[in-house]
């Protein structure tokens, strides 16, 4: 069990709808990273947030958007649903969000998103 | 840019043998750390092993070790004594201070260990 907790497990839903994903970070964790996995894109890296700041984008979609709360959690919200948005989500967290090169990022279960 | 390359997609070995994983990188930064993960058929993500640009000793984590090439530029996973277990995807990724990805880590496209009886 990494300590982040990511909900729903899974999800289904068709083309145009929009969801939510939710994680909640390691105890103490100020930095959440959101990534993408599809079979023909592999982990993509979606956004990172730390300490409820956005400080990097990856390959996010301009329908998809994310937040990080007071609290740590974060959501990240994906609108106009595709059916190539169907993959699973991941949320990870680490302690640092700058400074040096260690410090390895501890994954949530995921979220399967099937969009039909 | 950073980029990680895993050439093998998939790797078949033996109970109780050794098997090496390949990885090369390419970046620009000097300082950067390079990560291993495991992903089982259930889909979690597990570091595995951690490898900072500016180590001296390649590092080890009970069966795992990395084979640092730095003038190469790989990074090798080898697994000791193959368990069941062990079969799974496996990824290489990298973090830079240089990429556009801030201080996320950019993964490879994984290879997929078999590992039999």
């Amino acid at each position: 069990d990494s300590g982040v907790t990511q909900t729903p497990k899974h999800l289904i839903t068709a083309t145009g709808q929009r969801v939510t994903l939710r994680c909640s970070p390691r105890s103490g964790d100020l930095s959440v990273y959101w990534y993408q996995q599809s079979l023909d894109q592999g982990l993509q890296f979606l956004i990172h947030y730390y300490n409820g700041e956005e400080r990097a984008k990856g390959n996010i979609l301009e329908r998809f958007s994310a937040q990080q709360f007071p609290d740590l959690h974060s959501e990240l919200n994906l609108s106009s649903l595709e059916l190539g948005d169907s993959a699973l989500y991941f949320c990870a967290s680490s302690v640092r969000g700058s400074g040096g090169n260690t410090g390895e990022l501890f994954f949530g279960e995921g979220s399967r998103l099937t969009v039909l | 840019a950073q980029k990680i390359t895993q050439t093998q997609p998939g790797m078949f070995v033996q109970e109780k043998e050794a098997v090496t994983l390949d990885c090369t990188y390419d970046t620009s930064d000097q300082s950067y750390g390079l990560f291993w993960y495991k992903q089982p058929s259930s889909g979690e993500m597990i570091f595995l092993i951690y490898q900072g640009s500016y180590d001296e000793q390649n590092a080890t984590e009970g069966r795992y070790s990395l084979n640092f090439q730095k003038a190469r530029k790989s990074a090798n996973l080898v697994i000791s004594a193959s368990q069941l277990g062990d079969s799974a995807m496996y990824f290489c990724a990298m973090r830079g201070t240089l990429s556009n990805s801030g201080y996320a880590l950019n993964f490879g496209k994984g290879t997929s260990l078999l590992v039999t009886p």
